[in-house]
């Protein structure tokens, strides 16, 4: 399967632990992004990495989230102290830019990790 | 804030019959994305139109766009029950947003549609 990997696919925590998230992009894709969906509403831009460099934060993105991609590989979004507010589907997506301000690739998602806070 | 919001937010119709989703959306765009989703997966890219183009087929999609209107719309022809999902519009941020938001994809909240064996 050469398509974009997330893991795990479901995560289940109490409040105030912390939690940590993996996503596998398609190996030559350059962008990797992350974005929360919760239910009934359209995916919420988090961050993005254009190779190893992360170019923008949401301010949906408190300082209790932190994500890196170290070698412009594989990401890792990490949540501290989690609230209940954290329940939601986190999804990665990878996609190919040609350029640094390209603007027209297709994004591809992976099938999302559920986090649910007791 | 999200850029694009689809019409309706929900839709159900009969196998067989066509379905016709709407988006507006709100700052300049050089495209417009949709996407499918289905219930508890990722998104799946099913088409892209650039602001220069006002129609694009693909299978039994149809998209359409009026930049003067910002809006666009996806049309559905002959649906099928494996057609049930949630479709999304997206945009990019323009070039001129500044930064380094070139490319960043925001989506609207979704139109669910149903469609009935």
């Amino acid at each position: 399967d050469t398509g974009v990997s997330q893991n795990p696919r479901h995560k289940i925590t109490k409040r105030g632990q912390n939690v940590t998230f993996r996503c596998d992009p398609i190996s030559e894709h350059n962008r990797l992004y992350w974005y929360r969906q919760t239910l009934g509403q359209g995916p919420e831009f988090l961050t993005y990495f254009q190779n190893e460099a992360q170019l923008e934060k949401s301010r949906l993105l408190s300082d209790r989230f932190s994500a890196e991609r170290p070698k412009g590989s594989f990401s890792t979004l990490e949540i501290q102290r989690t609230e209940q507010g954290d329940s939601a589907m986190y999804l990665c997506a990878s996609s190919l830019a040609k350029a640094r301000g390209a603007t027209n690739e297709k994004l591809f998602f992976g099938s999302g990790t559920q986090l649910s806070v007791l | 804030s999200q850029q694009g919001e689809e019409d309706p937010q929900a839709l159900s119709i009969q196998e067989g019959e066509n379905a016709t989703m709407n988006c507006s959306y709100k700052t300049s765009i050089n495209n417009l994305q949709w996407y499918r989703q289905n219930s508890g997966r990722g998104l799946v890219h099913l088409i892209l139109i650039r602001s220069n183009e006002r129609e694009k087929h693909s299978g039994r999609l149809r998209v359409t766009l009026d930049t003067s209107k910002k809006s666009s719309s996806l049309l559905i022809t002959a649906s099928r029950a494996a057609d049930t999902a949630s479709y999304f519009c997206a945009t990019p941020l323009p070039l001129n947003a500044g930064g380094t938001s070139y490319g960043k994809l925001t989506f609207g909240q979704g139109t669910i549609l149903t469609v009935h064996p």
